[in-house]
């Protein structure tokens, strides 16, 4: 089962909302990962949690928030976001982070965010 | 920094019949991984199929199989008796063994199956 599950699968907010994406994996994974992917492009990498510790911020603005509140459990909490955020937010995890073979990240079928 | 070239933006093929996707990356590391993602239009990125670099054999899933040639740095992607279902965008990606943890992605190809 390699299972990662998003939700909402969509979701639409005006510039002065507050909304969160929810990113759930019960593999006993240790890394989780999220992603930005604008259309016909690749994902662009925004966040790494390793063992629920961020290790890695790819420069994102503040108004992303990453948050994980246990090892199976992904959130990434949105506030004030701008009309070009709009975009699909994957997640993914992997059974450990870092650099050798166990680093395999599988991906959810993501969050189609509207901005308006 | 490494980088991935997906030199074909989209590719067609007629159902039951193969395709190779191709893939090139450059890099100064001898230890890294290599994968394929498919992406359909349900949006889900797949894997397909990975390759440790460090193994000399090419590894095969069912009607997917890669053909991975170190020196050249070369890891192309071959679906045989394609299905309708094997439409989708199709991710070529790098991992490296020692550096960064971070996936490189190349652009795409998108594949289109014709019945």
């Amino acid at each position: 089962d390699t299972e990662v599950t998003q939700t909402p699968k969509h979701l639409v907010m005006g510039m002065t909302n507050k909304k969160s994406l929810k990113c759930e994996q019960h593999m006993g994974h240790r890394a989780m990962y999220w992603y930005k992917q604008k259309a016909k492009k690749p994902p662009e990498l925004m966040f790494v949690y390793s063992y629920e510790k961020l290790s890695i911020n790819e420069s994102v603005p503040s108004r992303f928030s990453p948050e994980c509140p246990n090892s199976s459990l992904l959130n990434l909490h949105l506030h004030a976001l701008q009309p070009e955020d709009s975009a699909l937010y994957l997640c993914a995890s992997s059974q450990e982070p870092g650099r050798g073979a166990k680093n395999i990240q599988y991906f959810g079928a993501g969050t189609r965010l509207s901005v308006l | 920094a490494q980088t991935v070239t997906q030199s074909q933006p989209e590719m067609s093929v007629q159902e039951a019949e193969t395709v190779t996707l191709s893939c090139t990356y450059d890099t100064s590391e001898s230890d890294y991984y290599l994968f394929w993602y498919k992406q359909p239009p349900s949006r889900q990125m797949i894997l397909v199929i990975r390759q440790e670099a460090y193994k000399q054999q090419n590894a095969t899933e069912n009607r997917f199989s890669v053909n991975f040639q170190k020196a050249a740095k070369s890891f192309s992607l071959k679906i045989s008796d394609s299905q309708l279902g094997d439409a989708a965008m199709y991710f070529c990606a790098y991992r490296s063994g020692g550096g960064s943890e971070k996936l490189v992605f190349g652009k795409g190809t998108k594949l289109t199956v014709n019945p």
